[in-house]
């Protein structure tokens, strides 16, 4: 099973700031998907493929990687950024997610 | 639109049986994997089952194989999740979602409490 650690738990962001979140993984993986949950509702995908952003996302987010290191960041915070962020690898079976990072507005 | 409708969470004891199922509309159901993926109470997600197109192919984590079942009724366009032998660590938000790159659609959720 390829565990997926990620890396911080939780942190604090001001308006503007620049966030990276990161997604180690024990085993190499092909590419490194990414949700945002917000409290009381569905995960929604975020980037797949590694780097590609889902329809809505907005340009301020990326996602970039390879192997076992992959990274979401977003340029500059804003405040409907406040989420918690999974990533999920499906290179291989069992698929895993990430514990998880929340990410709160300072 | 594509939507997804989760339904028959409750309350169960341990070691009794739920069926849930999961209302497909808005895409040719039958074109897709299909998957099963839960949340416990304040805690991440986990994924729970994956169905190929045709249901000839299941793929399970090794905390539910053996218990659960994934299963699907293309003619229906409905999506199946039979749960035994549920213990209280199965407590959980249950999602199904549709599979392409990612899973790029999500029901609403529906809610499994295991307890005596």
């Amino acid at each position: 099973e390829i565990v997926l650690t990620q890396s911080p738990t939780t942190m604090a962001a001001s308006p503007g700031e620049k966030v990276t979140i990161t997604c180690r993984a024990s085993s190499s993986v092909s590419y490194m998907h990414w949700f945002q949950q917000k409290s009381g509702t569905s995960p929604k995908p975020w980037i797949y493929d590694t780097s590609k952003l889902a329809s809505g996302v907005p340009d301020r987010f990326s996602g970039s990687g390879s192997g076992t290191s992959y990274s979401l960041t977003i340029s500059s915070m804003e405040a409907e950024d406040a989420a918690t962020y999974y990533c999920l690898q499906r290179s291989s079976y069992p698929w895993t997610f990430g514990g998880g990072t929340k990410l709160e507005l300072k | 639109e594509v939507q997804l409708v989760e339904s028959g969470g409750g309350l169960v004891q341990p070691g009794r049986s739920l069926k849930l199922s999961c209302a497909a509309s808005g895409f040719t159901f039958s074109n897709y994997y299909m998957a099963w993926v839960r949340q416990a109470p304040k805690k991440g997600l986990e994924w729970v089952a994956t169905i190929s197109t045709s249901g000839s192919r299941t793929y399970y984590p090794d905390s539910v194989k053996g218990r659960f079942t994934i299963s699907r009724d293309n003619a229906k366009s409905s999506l199946y999740l039979q749960m035994n032998s549920l213990k209280s660590e199965d407590t959980a938000t249950y999602y199904c979602a549709r599979v392409t790159t990612v899973l790029d659609y999500w029901g609403q959720g529906v809610m499994v409490t295991v307890s005596s």
